[in-house]
């Protein structure tokens, strides 16, 4: 199986903040992988496909890069809205794996 | 829009069954293959099961391998997970999501105790 790291796995900000969220794979996924954000109580949301195309409706201060075993997930500019928790997900082999997960939370 | 509404939860004593199931609109549902995925309480997301548009492929996750059973009616735009054998460790939200885990349902609780 495939498995997926994240780190930091929790990190505190405040509203302007640049973050980055690194995620890295056991072995080489190519570019399949998906960026999820998910609040409390709600299903997750992707962001980013394909490890840097943006979703759709998602605002465009979110941003993915990587190829291979490294990824990273980049919020240029942290919103209120954006306090969650982060996962990556490979979907390059099964059984798909996720990251831990990267809490994101108020300074 | 794409809909995906899970039903079906509960609470079971360790042993017993459950069959999910997982209502689709607003997409040719016979067209997109589905994943079941469950997050335990508190805990992170763990990938359960997929199937195939045509139900030709299945994979399932080594924890359930063997004890649940994922399908689909296309007729009924509807995906199933049957659970049997439950153990107080899947325990979860359990969710549907389609191709890619683009869309996902809002989940529902499944508990088990004793």
């Amino acid at each position: 199986d495939i498995q997926m790291t994240q780190s930091p796995s929790s990190l505190s900000a405040s509203v302007g903040d640049r973050v980055t969220i690194t995620c890295r794979a056991s072995q080489g996924i190519t570019n399949d992988l998906g960026w999820y954000q998910q609040k409390p109580g709600k299903a997750p949301k992707r962001l980013i496909y394909a490890a840097s195309n943006l979703q759709s409706g998602v605002p465009s201060r979110f941003s993915g890069s990587g190829s291979g075993t490294e990824f990273t997930l980049t919020i240029s500019s942290l919103q209120p809205e954006d306090f969650a928790t982060y996962y990556c997900l490979q979907h390059n082999t099964y059984p798909l794996t996720f990251g831990p997960g990267t809490k994101v939370d108020f300074k | 829009e794409v809909q995906l509404v899970e039903s079906g939860g509960g609470l079971v004593k360790p042993g017993g069954s459950l069959r999910l199931s997982c209502a689709a609109s607003g997409f040719t549902f016979s067209s997109y293959s589905m994943n079941w995925v469950r997050q335990a309480p508190g805990k992170g997301l763990e990938w359960v099961s997929y199937i195939s548009s045509s139900s030709s492929s299945i994979y399932y996750s080594d924890s359930v391998k063997g004890r649940f059973t994922i399908s689909r009616d296309n007729a009924k735009n509807s995906l199933y997970l049957q659970m049997n054998s439950l153990r107080v460790e899947d325990t979860a939200v359990y969710y549907c999501a389609r191709k890619g885990l683009t869309n996902w349902g809002q989940g529902t609780l499944v508990t088990v105790s004793s």
